[in-house]
């Protein structure tokens, strides 16, 4: 059972947009503003693709962007491709100077 | 750039206590403020964060593995270590080492390596 909470799967064709949602509670998320998001293909390591919540690192799409309301942050994808169907995690700070993942969320791209 | 290169045995017994090492080459581990960290991913479920530490030698645990884990720090070979004791089937996975700033994101990370604990 993961700390945070994300959907086991989105889908979307291509151009459209999706979000996937990663919900926690004030002990993380909702406490700190230090949340970020991986994308793992099949085989490989994560990648950091947002972190503190909005910023995009050098080099990834401006068509990955994130956001956070309260307890939930979210991840959004705009102008889906076939090259972004991946697995997807949040992760986030939390008390006690530890951190917490989410369980991933499997993208199709139709 | 700095690159982080996990090593260590692909098989551990039940019971047996597992050491993994992560080797951080393109830059010191001493320098800058960053956390060294283990993380680990079962075949086919999340990511599971296992601790991190600092260049000092500071730590920190996941509080459900914290009794069984300890993260070692030698500045001198720029290198990480994981001790996990009392393995058991559940600590099965892939494991990783990643760099993270203060309080931070995780990058970059190693490329993983497969731990799988037999009876």
């Amino acid at each position: 059972q993961s700390a945070l909470t994300q959907p086991a799967s989105v889908s979307g064709s291509p151009g459209q947009s999706i979000t996937v949602s990663c919900a926690g509670t004030s002990s993380n998320i909702g406490g700190y503003n230090y949340v970020s998001w991986y994308q793992q293909f099949p085989g490989k390591a994560p990648k950091l693709i947002i972190y503190d919540v909005t910023k995009r690192p050098s080099g990834v799409s401006n068509r990955f962007s994130g956001s956070k309301s309260g307890n939930t942050a979210s991840l959004t994808i705009s102008g889906l491709q076939a090259e972004d169907e991946a697995d997807y995690y949040c992760s986030s700070y939390a008390d006690d100077s530890t951190w917490v993942f989410g369980g991933g969320t499997k993208l199709t791209v139709l | 750039q700095v690159q982080l290169q996990e090593s260590g045995p692909g098989l551990v017994k039940s019971s047996e206590t597992l050491f993994l090492t992560c080797n951080v080459s393109g830059g010191s581990i001493s320098s800058g403020s960053y956390y060294w960290n283990w993380i680990r991913q079962p075949a086919g479920k999340g990511l599971e964060w296992i601790g991190r530490v600092y260049s000092s030698g500071s730590a920190n645990y996941n509080p459900s593995l914290k009794s069984r884990v300890t993260i070692l720090v030698d500045t001198s070979k720029d290198q990480f270590s994981l001790i996990l004791g009392s393995m058991t089937a559940a600590d099965t996975a892939v494991y990783y080492c990643a760099r993270s700033p203060y309080p931070g994101w995780f990058d970059p990370w190693g490329q993983g390596t497969l731990v799988t604990v037999s009876s």
